[in-house]
Order: C-alpha cells, then sequence, then structure tokens
C-alpha cells in the first residue's frame, strides 16, 4: 500500500523559499501510471492545487503560483519536492502531497484524474 | 476560469439521507471526485468519476453527474460521516470546489 509523507521546517520568514520533500514509500515515483502533485489548504479554508510532476521531470503548475513554484523528482531517494518562493503570511497552509493518475489526449495533453491517496499534511507558517 | 460552487453547509438528520451539490457549467461532460475531510486529517477519496467507490468506502456513497450539477449522495447518514466534502475536476488544471461542512442532526 503507498504511503506518503511531508517533510520540512514548519516555519518559514516572509520574503524565503518554502522548501519541503514527500517522501514515497510501498510504491515508486518512478511508475510510469502516476503523477505527483501539492496540494495546500490555509487554514479554515478549502483545498489549492499546487502543481505535479511526472518522473521524467515533467510539470504542470497552477497559474496562479507557477511564478514561484518548483517541484522536482529524485528517483533515487524516491521523493518529490516542492519549493515557494518570495513567501509571504498568505502561504501558510497545511501542504499536502498526493498521487493521481491520469491519461495523455492525442494531442499530447495530460489530464489528472482522482489524488489517492494523500499525505498526512504538513503545516508550514510563514512569519518572521 | 473554471469554477464549482457548492453550499456552505448541509444538515442531514440521523438515519437520512444527506445531498452535496457540485455546480459547474457544463460539469456533466467531465469526471467529477468527492473528497472527504474529517478535522484535523488529510482528504480520503470517496467517490471517483462521477460514480466509482473505492475500496473501503461504505455503499451508503454515492454520486452522480449530469448537466451543470454533480451531486455526492450519503445514505443512512452517521454521525461519523460529518466532515467537509470536497468536488474535484480538471479544467487545463485541477480545480477543487470550497467545501461543504455536512452535520448530522
Amino acid at each position: 500500500q503507498v504511503q506518503l509523507q511531508e517533510s520540512g521546517p514548519g516555519l518559514v520568514k516572509p520574503s524565503e523559499t518554502l522548501s519541503l520533500t514527500c517522501t514515497v514509500s510501498g510504491g515508486s515515483v518512478s511508475s510510469g501510471s502516476y503523477y505527483w502533485s501539492w496540494i495546500r489548504q490555509p487554514p479554515g479554508k478549502g483545498l489549492e492545487w499546487i502543481g505535479y510532476i511526472y518522473y521524467s521531470g515533467s510539470t504542470n503548475y497552477n497559474p496562479s503560483l507557477k511564478s514561484r513554484v518548483t517541484i522536482s523528482v529524485d528517483t533515487s531517494k524516491n521523493q518529490f519536492s516542492l519549493k515557494l518562493s518570495s513567501v509571504t503570511a498568505a502561504d501558510t497552509a497545511v501542504y499536502y502531497c498526493a498521487r493521481s493518475s491520469g491519461d495523455i489526449t492525442i494531442f499530447g495533453v495530460v489530464i489528472l484524474y482522482w489524488f489517492d491517496p494523500w499525505g498526512q499534511g504538513t503545516l508550514v507558517t510563514v512569519s518572521s | 476560469s473554471y469554477e464549482l460552487t457548492q453550499p456552505l453547509s448541509v444538515s442531514v438528520a440521523l438515519g437520512q439521507t444527506a445531498r452535496i451539490t457540485c455546480g459547474g457549467n457544463n460539469i456533466g461532460s467531465k469526471n467529477v471526485h468527492w473528497y472527504q475531510q474529517k478535522p484535523g486529517q488529510a482528504p480520503v477519496l470517496v467517490i471517483y468519476r462521477d460514480s466509482n467507490r473505492p475500496s473501503g468506502i461504505p455503499e451508503r456513497f454515492s454520486g452522480s453527474n449530469s448537466g451543470n450539477t454533480a451531486t455526492l449522495t450519503i445514505s443512512r447518514a452517521q454521525a461519523g460521516d460529518e466532515a467537509d466534502y470536497y468536488c474535484q475536476v480538471w479544467d487545463s488544471r485541477v480545480v477543487f470546489g470550497g467545501g461543504t461542512k455536512l452535520t448530522v442532526l
């Protein structure tokens, strides 16, 4: 059974870069069947998708965050990571990593489907 | 950009049927997925591709999708079903609904 676990600093200063890692166990990030995403949830609010990465390194980011986001994968460690630059208090949230399946259309466009499983989430607070 | 609209809250009497809607332009043409999130926990998939239940999800959970509305139906509601529920689709990016808080009375 695949399990995901987020790790990283729980406190980041404004204007700095938030860095998190998701470690996958019971499965492989190199599986060509899945895409690996980051999703966040500000306290008391809803879910926001940040972006995904495929084992090959191809990525797709939420346009609202694209200028500040980098997602990378390390197949040797069975991990993928998130970097979010120039953070503000608005980036305070629980950050989840999750796995999803997907399809590629005849035009080469990836369509993501449902997220399952999710990591337990990690709270990152942006404060000086 | 594509938006999904959910009611902020839904209440249901114990043992009765709860229906949580998710509205979107021509959502019936998309695959809709539903998640249950209890306080302090990560979301859990309860319905995928409109009406399919993952293993381990009770048959009391069902889904439908047509026109401009997708619906998550919870039959014989239990106290343990109290949670936030989110719908999700793909529209060139992942889109989540705002979430619905289900209260079991």
